[in-house]
């Protein structure tokens, strides 16, 4: 069992649709939760970064953590097709541990 | 703020010969700076952890004779690809922290490998 899971998706969805990704993970040491998004041939972009429990909202992105499940998301409201792209969670524990990725969900909004 | 710099972006190269890429961390010093690649479709492999002034420390599996860093000041790290084959062809990432301890991690935008 991967210590980080993600669904590889493809998800597809229509313009203006609110979009749901979401990862588990086994390790309950984590404490520190990021979004990345990457497009086809490029390095990966911080979308979110959160600490420890609960919701972080930043513009139609809204970053949640929920430690007792093991289990965040990531809400995108009213995509847009340039949304399409691959998005990885990764977490760590603190300072000095490596980080850890989920696989990355491929996520297509058709306009 | 927080820019990593990655160069060149794509390069083609003959087998046997050697590939340096270049990582620079523009607006913020990096004493830790890390190599990662990246398959079709997969996620990203930590390669290396290249730190400023020693060697770097390197994963399980990764040779470190072939993958050569060199990070020699606090906005530069490098990697070589030493006598590539056409399986060294990947997609290669570094990324580096502003902040250093719980900062997050920001990314190069990645450099394309074909060795033919």
């Amino acid at each position: 069992q991967k210590e980080v899971e993600q669904d590889p998706g493809p998800l597809s969805v229509p313009e203006g649709a609110i979009v749901s990704l979401n990862c588990t993970y086994s390790n309950s040491a984590f404490q520190y939760f990021m979004w990345y998004r990457q497009y086809s041939r490029k390095g990966p972009e911080l979308l979110m970064y959160t600490y420890s429990s609960g919701n972080k909202e930043d513009g139609r992105f809204t970053a949640q953590v929920d430690k007792s499940s093991k289990y965040i998301s990531l809400f995108i409201r009213d995509s847009q097709p340039s949304d399409s792209a691959t998005y990885l969670c990764a977490m760590y524990v603190g300072a000095g541990n490596m980080l850890t990725f989920g696989g990355g969900t491929r996520l297509m909004v058709k306009p | 703020g927080a820019v990593v710099s990655q160069h060149p972006s794509w390069v083609i190269c003959k087998s046997g010969t050697s590939v340096k890429i270049e990582c620079r961390s523009l607006d913020f010093q990096a004493t830790t700076m890390f190599w990662y690649r990246q398959f079709p479709k997969q996620s990203l492999m930590l390669m290396a952890t290249s730190n400023e002034g020693s060697k770097a420390t390197y994963e399980q599996g990764v040779e470190k004779d072939k993958f050569l860093i060199n990070h020699a000041s606090l906005t530069l790290s490098t990697l070589t690809v030493t006598s590539a084959h056409p399986e060294d062809s990947s997609f290669y990432i570094c990324s580096a922290s502003p902040g250093g301890g719980n900062s997050p991690l920001h990314f190069g935008n990645g450099t394309r490998l074909t060795v033919t």
